[in-house]
């Protein structure tokens, strides 16, 4: 049973462009959870998706992100026209049910030139 | 707000040393904690997770407490290795709120030959 799955593992973009990171759940698991680790801060939780739904999104920027889980495919974070800020690690991870424990992906370290 | 901080930030120790690492949160209202290891540049590896009605759960060296009402768990490790050098993060899921996590920022452990 593979891990969860995020790619690409190392995204390096300028600042205007556009990254979209990836995350394969766990085989099994319909819950999905996005967290960013900024340089010197602890994880912050971002978003929570099951299947063609957003049930939690209070830890989204208001503007610029943006984040899916279609009914077939990875769940995707979309981070539009992105800035320096934006530079960090985000993790993906998932679970059966919104509960319990949660298993995590390797992460997508993103920098912005 | 939940808050979590984790003491010492770092912490060094020689090999085969007994040792306690403490994470403190200011919301009694939890559903669950969890302890997580990183390992630089990798994702995160989950290591106990104690529901709000239980006191501990233990992992081979591992043992983690939890003390609700005071706000506080603590993730001891019994004879410490080499391999066991990694930052360990302790997070709390609040009630209701199923897997959106608070991370604390770590404690970094290092153990020498």
């Amino acid at each position: 049973n593979a891990g969860v799955m995020q790619n690409p593992r190392h995204l390096v973009r300028r600042r205007g462009q556009e990254a979209r990171l990836r995350c394969s759940p766990m085989k099994g698991h319909s819950h999905v959870y996005w967290y960013r680790q900024l340089p010197e801060e602890g994880l912050k939780f971002m978003v929570y998706l099951q299947k063609e739904n957003i049930i939690d999104e209070s830890g989204m920027p208001k503007e610029r992100f943006s984040a899916e889980f279609p009914k077939e495919g990875p769940s995707i974070l979309r981070i539009q026209q992105v800035v320096r800020g934006d530079s960090a690690a985000y993790f993906c991870a998932s679970s059966p049910q919104n509960t319990g424990e949660l298993f995590f992906g390797e992460g997508s370290r993103l920098t912005v030139l | 707000k939940q808050e979590v901080t984790q003491i010492p930030a770092a912490l060094s120790v020689p090999e085969g040393e007994n040792l306690v690492l403490n994470c403190s949160f200011t919301d009694s209202a939890i559903y669950n904690l969890q302890w997580f290891r990183q390992d630089p540049g990798k994702g995160l590896t989950s290591l106990l997770l104690i529901q709000s009605s239980q006191r501990e759960q233990t992992s081979g060296r591992l043992n983690a407490s939890l003390d609700k009402s005071s706000g506080r768990s603590t993730l001891y490790i019994a004879a410490s290795q080499p391999g066991d050098s990694a930052t360990y993060l302790c997070a709390v899921g609040a009630t209701g709120g199923g897997n959106k996590l608070t991370f604390g920022t770590g404690t970094q452990l290092k153990v020498e030959l």
